[in-house]
């Protein structure tokens, strides 16, 4: 079965500091995979995706992600945060060829941006 | 905002009780998927309609149930409730069919409190 790790739960930083959240998927065949965001109160939105090309992929905001197949990874990095970007950030993977097309959702990371 | 709404923003009820949430996608998108989000568990998939069909199913109790209709709106039906029922429902859309593995677009969820 697949399923998605994040590995920081809570993540506090500095505005101006740079971020990285990490996001290693378990299934071995074709993925898609997406960062969605969620606001204070608010609904899961789209940061960025990939599907095929180059695994470099921007976002909104001036996020990125990275793609690397070889460790099932799709790290989100930003450069410099800024206390709007406080939230909560979810890696989400959708797996080809399983019969069931629903987003494996990691367990979310808590970013809290101090000014 | 994702063009899929929910009602109601908020449910209170008391165990052993029964509720209905409604979701109603995005214009042109067939396909729904409700979501649930607990502290415990994070976001875990729920069920998948698409075009009024029944498409995929994942960790979804027998006390819940869901239909879409011909207008493509969906109905998730909680029954029996329990206090760890308590949790944010999330409805999700996309256009479905060849552009299943695309993104999804979530509404604003519906908070729902058992007692």
């Amino acid at each position: 079965a697949q399923s998605v790790s994040q590995h920081n739960h809570h993540v506090i930083l500095s505005e101006a500091a740079s971020l990285e959240l990490g996001c290693n998927y378990s299934y071995g065949g074709t993925v898609n995979l997406f960062w969605y965001v969620q606001y204070p109160g608010q609904h899961l939105q789209l940061l960025l995706k990939y599907f095929s090309g180059d695994p470099l992929v921007k976002g909104i905001k001036g996020f990125e992600a990275e793609f690397i197949k070889s460790k099932f990874s799709f790290n989100l990095r930003k450069p410099s945060v800024q206390w709007s970007d406080t939230a909560e950030y979810f890696c989400a993977v959708n797996a080809f060829q399983t019969g069931a097309n629903n987003l494996f959702f990691g367990t979310g990371t808590r970013l809290t941006v101090i000014p | 905002d994702s063009g899929v709404t929910q009602t109601p923003k908020h449910l209170i009820t008391a165990t052993g009780q029964r509720v209905t949430l409604r979701c109603s996608p995005r214009s042109g998108d067939l396909s729904v998927y409700w979501y649930q989000q607990s502290l415990d568990q994070g976001l875990q998939f729920l069920i998948q309609y698409y075009n009024g069909e029944e498409r995929a199913k994942g960790n979804i109790l027998e006390r819940f149930s869901a239909q879409q209709f011909p207008d493509l709106h969906s109905e998730l039906n909680l029954s029996s409730l329990e206090l760890g029922d308590s949790a944010l429902y999330f409805c999700a859309s996309n256009p479905g069919g060849v552009a299943e593995y695309n993104e999804q677009f979530f509404g604003p969820g519906t908070r729902l409190t058992v007692l």
